[in-house]
């Protein structure tokens, strides 16, 4: 059964503190692993899309790569406005169903 | 762009009742997903259509339902509604072009049944 995993599930931060959230996965034929992040009462904002293992991609403070078995998304001199929900999610072969983990919860304080 | 929209934003309905709820996606996108996210279980796909056309199902009962029309845009409709059907259901877009497209989520429509 494919199935995604996200650690922590809580993560605090003092402002200016890197770090790295976690996204395992088991599916059958990545085509693709999505990050999106998520703010209170509001819809999922797409972050990237990964393909193949050893890609990376940045956007401002965020980096995300991805292996054969999982993706990290690290986060550089993070700011409060960092704090939201980050999900992350697998398409495979089959369908067009996204799959998704149960997020990482961020907080930054300055 | 403008981006997906649903509507409405929130509902509270009892048990029993019936709900309809609406999704109009990114322009030129032509698959609409739609997805229930709640605490315990997160995001969850309930169905995708294209075309007009249900592509792909969740594990989800029948009274849970939906269409396409030919503008693309897409309504679900949840008959006999339960408590456990209090959520917030995210309805995602994209252009499916043969390769994996991102799906791109309108604001969510918040629904609470009493």
């Amino acid at each position: 059964e494919d199935q995604v995993t996200q650690s922590p599930e809580a993560l605090r931060l003092q402002e200016g503190e890197s770090s790295s959230l976690n996204c395992s996965y088991t599916v059958s034929g990545l085509r693709g692993l999505f990050w999106y992040r998520q703010d209170p009462g509001k819809g999922p904002e797409f972050l990237f899309t990964l393909y193949s293992a050893g890609e990376e991609k940045e956007k401002e403070r965020l980096k995300a790569t991805l292996t054969k078995k999982e993706s990290f998304l690290h986060i550089t001199a993070p700011k409060p406005e960092d704090s939201a929900t980050y999900l992350c999610a697998v398409l495979n072969q089959a369908g067009t169903a996204l799959i998704f983990g149960k997020g990482t919860t961020l907080s930054v304080s300055s | 762009k403008a981006g997906v929209t649903q509507t409405p934003r929130y509902l509270i309905k009892t048990r029993g009742q019936q709900v309809t709820l609406s999704c109009s996606p990114i322009s030129g996108h032509r698959s609409v997903s739609w997805y229930q996210q709640t605490p315990g279980q997160g995001l969850q796909f309930l169905f995708e259509y294209f075309s007009e056309t249900q592509r792909n199902k969740g594990n989800f009962p029948g009274r849970f339902s939906g269409r396409q029309f030919s503008n693309s845009r897409s309504e679900m409709n949840v008959s006999t509604l339960e408590l456990g059907d209090s959520a917030l259901y995210l309805c995602a877009s994209s252009l499916d072009q043969g390769t994996t497209d991102t799906q791109y989520f309108g604001p969510g429509t918040r629904l609470t049944v009493l």
